[in-house]
């Protein structure tokens, strides 16, 4: 079964500052991986997915991620945070019969 | 992009009674309608799958008689929770997805119970 790892439970960064958000998965074969944001109370908003291809994916709201998988990893990663970022991001993993597992999520927090 | 939304999007019910809510696909078909519950703080989990027309498959732990799903149609999905009680109170999110691009999931907006 796939499982995702997201080892960074909360991240705070000042506005401007890069931000990378970690994900580590587990599975068999290629996944297909995606990143969603989470605002408070409300549902999930897609920013990126991989599926195949060119290995550094370029998202909304000016986010990107590259999958490793020598590392098994996707990180996501914006050059420049906006107040606006400040959300939870989760990691997921699709491992056939389009059943998605969630990481545990990352909490940014943006000062300003 | 696909719109799923959700209703309601709050609910607050009685210990013991049902309460109903609706997922619907607002601008695509779809084949596929999924059920995650959110506790606060947590990620989500999902709960079961379903498919038009079929009966659905829950995760394993869920109670298929107390979390009744139905997808009549390929744009709406309901999940009823029968016989609430306070530990059923969360976040439900529902998703769908359809036969114009796999293995994406579109997600409404989520509904919070809140039971008394």
């Amino acid at each position: 079964a796939q499982s995702v790892t997201q080892p960074d439970i909360h991240i705070t960064v000042s506005e401007g500052a890069s931000l990378e958000l970690r994900c580590n998965y587990s599975y068999g074969a290629t996944p297909y991986l995606f990143w969603y944001v989470q605002s408070p109370g409300q549902g999930l908003q897609l920013l990126l997915k991989y599926f195949s291809g060119d290995t550094l994916v370029q998202g909304i709201k000016g986010f990107e991620a590259e999958f490793k998988r020598s590392q098994s990893s996707f990180n996501l990663r914006k050059p420049s945070v906006h107040w606006s970022d400040a959300a939870e991001y989760f990691c997921a993993v699709e491992g056939g019969y389009q059943k998605v597992t969630f990481g545990t999520g990352t909490k940014l927090q943006v000062i300003p | 992009g696909a719109v799923v939304s959700q209703h309601p999007s709050r609910v607050i019910c009685k210990s013991g009674t049902s309460v109903k809510i609706e997922c619907r696909s607002l601008d695509f078909q779809a084949t596929t309608m999924f059920w995650y519950r959110q506790f606060p703080k947590q990620s989500l989990m999902l709960m079961a799958t379903s498919n038009e027309g079929s009966k659905a498959t829950y995760e394993q732990g869920v109670e298929k008689d107390k979390f009744l799903i139905n997808h009549a149609s390929l744009t709406l999905s309901t999940l009823t929770v029968t016989s609430a009680h306070p530990e059923d109170s969360s976040f439900y999110i529902c998703s769908a997805s359809g036969t114009h691009e796999s293995y994406e999931q579109y997600f409404g907006p989520g509904t919070r119970l809140t039971v008394t």
